[in-house]
């Protein structure tokens, strides 16, 4: 069946301006993650949605960062005036719920390919 | 922050041997578990292990926990030239839902 994937898989873009990263997860699945990877700080987590509502923002790094995730589906992480530190390897991963019905996400994420992201 | 440190840092090896990688981790959990990463793109998911667990094994890996000392190894047995990858273990703790991973360990099958 169908992963998650992700788009762009590359974005170049200049300093100081916006982009949009997205992430169709794997269907059925109302767990959503983004993560970066860069040669510095290594995986960090930076949201989760239960559906489309994001109960843990704690590792988005600065007020630059936002995401949303609209009809419990497609996620968009979106980086304002964005910075050569930005530049990194954006994951999206997604999973399942605990139990029927529940809110918890089940331990397993499904990772897609990324969208490596380089600002000049 | 990183909680995982998984050492060594890399590991290079013949075909056919076996590979051991650690993996310390600081605060209590729920579940260890532990990914792979080709080029540096997507990760896959190979196996967890639950902190009332001891031992797992799936076909040629074998994970052992130990929340005594706040570790865990993955072995890979019989290694093959596809096993070339970057590991990573992440743990999941508390109310958290997020994962979080440690630096990981480049592991390098020699033919």
């Amino acid at each position: 069946g169908a992963g998650v994937s992700q788009s762009p898989s590359n974005k170049v873009t200049e300093k100081g301006k916006d982009v949009e990263l997205r992430c169709d997860p794997i269907s059925g699945h109302t767990a959503l993650y983004w993560y970066r990877q860069s040669l510095g700080q290594g995986l960090e987590f930076l949201i989760y949605f239960q559906g489309n509502s994001a109960p843990d923002k704690s590792g988005l790094p600065s007020d630059r960062f936002s995401a949303e995730r609209t009809g419990g589906s497609v996620s968009t992480l979106t980086i304002q005036r964005t910075q050569q530190e930005d530049s990194a390897v954006y994951l999206c991963a997604s999973s399942l719920a605990r139990t029927s019905g529940s809110t918890r996400a089940a331990d397993t994420q499904y990772f897609g390919p990324g969208t490596r992201l380089t600002v000049l | 922050s990183q909680q995982g440190e998984e050492d060594p840092q890399a590991l290079s090896i013949q075909e056919g041997e076996n590979a051991t990688m650690n993996c310390s981790y600081k605060t209590s959990i729920n579940n260890l578990q532990w990914y792979r990463q080709n080029s540096g793109r997507g990760l896959v998911h190979l196996i967890l292990i639950r902190s009332n667990e001891r031992e797992k094994h799936s076909g040629r890996l074998r994970v052992t926990l130990d929340t005594s000392k706040k570790s865990s190894s993955l072995l890979i047995t019989a290694s093959r030239a596809a096993d070339t990858a970057s590991y990573f273990c992440a743990t999941r703790g508390g109310g958290a839902d997020g994962l979080t991973f440690g630096k990981g360990t480049h592991l390098i099958i020699q033919p």
